[in-house]
């Protein structure tokens, strides 16, 4: 299995721009995808393939990287990105990492 | 507008199969790819296979054998079949949909919660 590993938690200030990374035990050739969750709710896709922005997604939102080493970035953060983050790579079987958990002082 | 919505029993007993439907609306099923994703009390998610728009499938190494999706087109359902659960399957399940070309999963059912237990 490819494995993808996600730091816990961060927490940042409204406004401030905030890097979640995620990085893969073996190349995914760009196949990374990212999601947000916020508690109750299903997965929303944010960014598919590294860096392509999804559907009605926000521009604030993006993404970068490439090998095994991977970036979402909020830019300004708002109260309402309040959720956890996750990773998900197609390269190989699916997997997804553990998730980041982004909270707002 | 795509919309999913999976139901099936909230409980079941170990040992036992597990039986889900995905019904799909404003969109067909034999266009892109349809997948099982589950998440595990604690945040924990888990691919558990795909189908695709032929009806051909690929399943979580880790489930193959006790494993299979179904589908059936006139209703525009599809169905996913886990036989000998363990506790260790009690998992919210979800059905969500992947475009062709994109591999992100874009649309997704709400979940429904299923727990293992006599």
């Amino acid at each position: 299995d490819t494995v993808l590993t996600q730091s816990p938690a961060l927490t940042v200030s409204p406004g401030e721009r905030v890097s979640i990374s995620c990085r893969a035990s073996e190349g995914v050739n760009s196949y990374i995808h990212w999601y947000q969750q916020k508690p109750g709710q299903q997965p929303k896709l944010l960014i598919y393939k590294t860096s392509n922005l999804a559907s009605g997604v926000p521009a604030r939102f993006s993404g970068s990287g490439s090998g095994t080493d991977f970036t979402l970035t909020i830019d300004p953060v708002e109260a309402d990105d309040t959720a956890t983050y996750f990773c998900q790579q197609s390269w190989n079987d699916p997997t997804f990492g553990g998730g980041t958990k982004l909270e707002l002082k | 507008e795509v919309q999913l919505q999976e139901s099936g029993p909230g409980l079941v007993k170990p040992s036992q199969s597990l039986s889900l439907t995905c019904s799909v609306t404003g969109y067909s099923i034999t266009s892109d790819y349809w997948g099982w994703i589950r998440q595990f009390p604690g945040n924990k998610m888990e691919w558990m296979g795909y189908m695709s728009y032929s009806g051909s499938t690929a399943y979580n190494p880790s489930l193959k054998s006790r494993i299979s999706f179904t589908r059936d087109t006139s209703k525009n359902q599809f169905f996913l079949h886990l036989n000998s659960v363990t506790t260790e399957d009690t998992a919210t399940y979800s059905c969500a949909r992947r475009p062709i070309g994109s591999s992100g999963f874009d649309s997704w059912g709400q979940g429904v919660m299923v727990t293992v237990s006599s």
